[in-house]
């Protein structure tokens, strides 16, 4: 089956600055790759997703790029704002009904 | 306002007892999911809905029972036999067929002492 490893587990970066978090995937066959962010008390949102049809998808302040030949995927933000801070996570999947996540990445901005 | 409910907010229980823990989505979804999230650790997958009066185990089914009787609806529930009950727990749906973007709900946070 699909394995995702997410890199780093956290990561602090002051306000302003860039912040890169990087996934890795295991199954060749998984052809889509979102990211969500999940704040404390809330749920899991939704914030840029990617196929394997494209490198690059932007937005604003976002953007996720994708190399299928290394098997690894990378969500930037630049810019970073304190209402960044929280936890992201990675996920892969194949077409079918399931995703197989990263274990997740605290980020802290630093006013 | 359409979206993904989930209630309560947090939920607490006795050893023994068996807990159901509720998701509505009002998104007009088939696809249905629920995941388990412990410290550290990645959203795993506890079992999956496809569309009504079907769903399928997921990577941790153990311990845990669900029904899909109604397109809105995915209750989870949380048996005597899990082990480890206390996490935090995650409901997500997604079109379907059309489209495999899944959306969460607000999660539960279950503790069982």
């Amino acid at each position: 089956g699909e394995n995702v490893e997410q890199h780093p587990s956290t990561l602090s970066v002051q306000e302003g600055d860039s912040a890169v978090i990087k996934c890795t995937y295991s199954d060749s066959a998984s052809n889509y790759f979102p990211w969500y962010k999940q704040e404390l008390g809330k749920g899991s949102q939704l914030i840029i997703d990617i196929r394997s049809n494209v490198g690059e998808k932007k937005d604003q302040r976002i953007a996720v790029t994708l190399n299928k030949t290394a098997k690894h995927f990378s969500l930037h933000i630049t810019e970073t704002q304190p209402e960044d801070s929280a936890v992201y996570f990675c996920a892969a999947g194949a077409g079918s009904y399931q995703l197989t996540f990263g274990k997740g990445t605290k980020l802290s901005v630093i006013p | 306002d359409g979206g993904i409910t989930q209630s309560p907010k947090y939920l607490f229980r006795k050893e023994g007892q068996n807990v159901t823990l509720s998701c509505e989505q009002n998104l007009n979804h088939d696809a249905m999911y629920w995941y388990r999230q412990d410290p550290g650790q990645g959203l795993r997958l506890i079992y999956y809905s496809q569309i009504v009066n079907d769903f399928q185990k997921g990577d941790i089914a153990e311990g845990y029972s669900v029904s899909r009787e109604k397109k809105e609806s995915f209750p989870l529930t949380v048996t005597s036999a899990q082990k480890n009950p206390t996490a935090f727990y995650l409901c997500a749906s997604s079109l379907g067929t059309a489209s495999i973007e899944q959306y969460f709900g607000p999660g539960t946070r279950l503790t069982v002492t």
